[in-house]
């Protein structure tokens, strides 16, 4: 079945740092791939989606390109700030009906 | 408009009682879906709707586990019997549709369920 393997957290960086999410996953077929984001207290929200190969979603400073050699949508942001301090999830959308697969989320804590 | 919208907010209970979540969707949104998020297992697809019929049950963890939705609208998830591995945030999503693979999926601020 499908799955979806990101980085454990937590990861912990300064304020300005590059910031990468590693997320790779399994489906058959052209699955879509995104990424969600949790703000403490907050419930799950969009952050960017891919729906093809080679497609790069992009949204609030973050990126990720969809890499069908590798099987992969790593998350980048080239200067994080306090405030995107958040767990973040990567997911795909593959079968019938559209539910999502997620990941087990990677919470960023991002230090002034 | 209004996003989705979860209620309770907060429920606890006893082991063995029933308990009932409720989902309002974005107005207009044909698919509507319930995830589960625990510590031990992450974020799981439980069920989703496409209008008022659910195609898909596979996530429903046990017969303990139902949901309905009527109207097209308001969805209602019941856990029967609970136990303390229910013990959760169930989160209700919504979308236009089921097809094409990339709508986006409009998440409530979930509800907490505690089983004692």
């Amino acid at each position: 079945g499908d799955s979806v393997t990101q980085m454990e957290g937590p990861v912990t960086l300064s304020e300005e740092a590059f910031l990468t999410i590693n997320c790779t996953y399994t489906a058959t077929g052209y699955p879509s791939l995104f990424w969600y984001v949790q703000y403490p207290g907050e419930g799950l929200q969009l952050l960017l989606k891919a729906t093809k190969a080679d497609d790069k979603g992009s949204n609030k400073g973050f990126e990720a390109t969809y890499r069908k050699e590798t099987t992969s949508f790593h998350l980048e942001k080239g200067s994080v700030q306090v405030s995107d301090s958040a767990v973040y999830f990567c997911a795909l959308s593959g079968r019938a009906g559209n539910m999502l697969t997620f990941g087990g989320g990677t919470r960023l804590m991002v230090k002034p | 408009g209004a996003g989705v919208s979860q209620s309770p907010s907060n429920k606890v209970t006893e082991k063995g009682k029933d308990v009932e979540l409720r989902c309002d969707p974005i107005s207009g949104h044909t698919a509507l879906y319930w995830y589960r998020q625990s510590l031990g297992q992450g974020l799981e697809f439980l069920i989703y709707f496409q209008g008022n019929s659910a195609p898909d049950k596979s996530g429903l963890p046990s017969d303990r586990f139902s949901a309905e939705r009527t109207g097209g609208s308001v969805s209602t998830l019941t856990i029967q019997r609970t136990q303390q591995e229910d013990s959760a945030v169930y989160l209700c999503a919504s979308s236009k549709r089921t097809s094409g693979g990339a709508e986006t999926q409009y998440f409530g601020p979930g509800t907490r369920l505690l089983v004692l």
